[in-house]
């Protein structure tokens, strides 16, 4: 079955730090590749997204992504982080052909100190 | 535009007691989900409504788990009778029937406890 694993459970940066999320998965297939963000006391949403294309994904709040598939890899970065990034990020994968499915990581949750 | 609809958004009940979760999708997304989410944990999937149909539902556990959608639109989740092991966050969300970007519209979530 498909397996989505973020290692990082938790993080904490400072302010202007830069950020490194981590998220690998076990499909060897076509897969389409997710971040999910969500604030304190918020629903999911969505960061940003891979289908296909550049590997290099930019997203909302200026976080992007890089899809590198020689190691199933789908990394969030941002370059610097402010205080209300703090929230909880999740990796989600959709295996293609495989219906609107996701899988979701377990989820990294990151507090910025002001 | 109006997002996913939750409701309860907290429950609170005594084992083997009966509860249900309502959910309105965004106006015209065919596509509803069901998902668990245990603390710290990430969404798992329950159920999947194509329309009224539920399309994927193995991951629902079926002896006290029921989830129905009779109209196509807004949907129900219940569990009767609850344990303590259901305690957690019951998410809905909705997507657009055929849509190429897939992405997924999350609620709010019902945070239930048992006792």
């Amino acid at each position: 079955a498909q397996s989505v694993s973020q290692h990082n459970h938790h993080v904490i940066l400072s302010e202007a730090a830069s950020l490194e999320l981590g998220c690998n998965y076990s499909y060897g297939g076509t897969v389409n590749l997710f971040w999910y963000v969500q604030y304190p006391g918020q629903h999911l949403q969505l960061l940003l997204k891979y289908f296909s294309g550049d590997p290099l994904v930019k997203g909302i709040k200026g976080f992007e992504a890089e899809f590198i598939k020689s190691k199933f890899s789908f990394n969030l970065r941002k370059p610097s982080v402010q205080w209300s990034d703090t929230a909880e990020y999740f990796c989600a994968v959709r295996q293609a052909n495989a219906g609107n499915m996701l899988t979701f990581g377990g989820g990294t949750r990151l507090m910025v100190k002001p | 535009e109006a997002g996913v609809v939750q409701s309860p958004r907290y429950k609170i009940i005594e084992k083997k007691q009966p509860v249900a979760f309502w959910c309105n999708p965004i106006s015209g997304h065919n596509t509803l989900y069901w998902y668990l989410q245990n603390l710290g944990q990430g969404p798992e999937l329950l159920i999947r409504y194509e329309n009224e149909e539920a399309v994927d539902d193995s991951q629902l556990p079926k002896d006290r788990f029921s989830a129905e959608r009779l109209k196509g639109v807004d949907s129900t989740l219940k569990i009767q009778p609850a344990e303590l092991g259901d305690s957690a966050v019951y998410l809905c969300a909705s997507s657009p029937s055929g849509a190429l970007d897939y992405e997924q519209y999350f609620g709010p979530g019902t945070r239930l406890t048992v006792t």
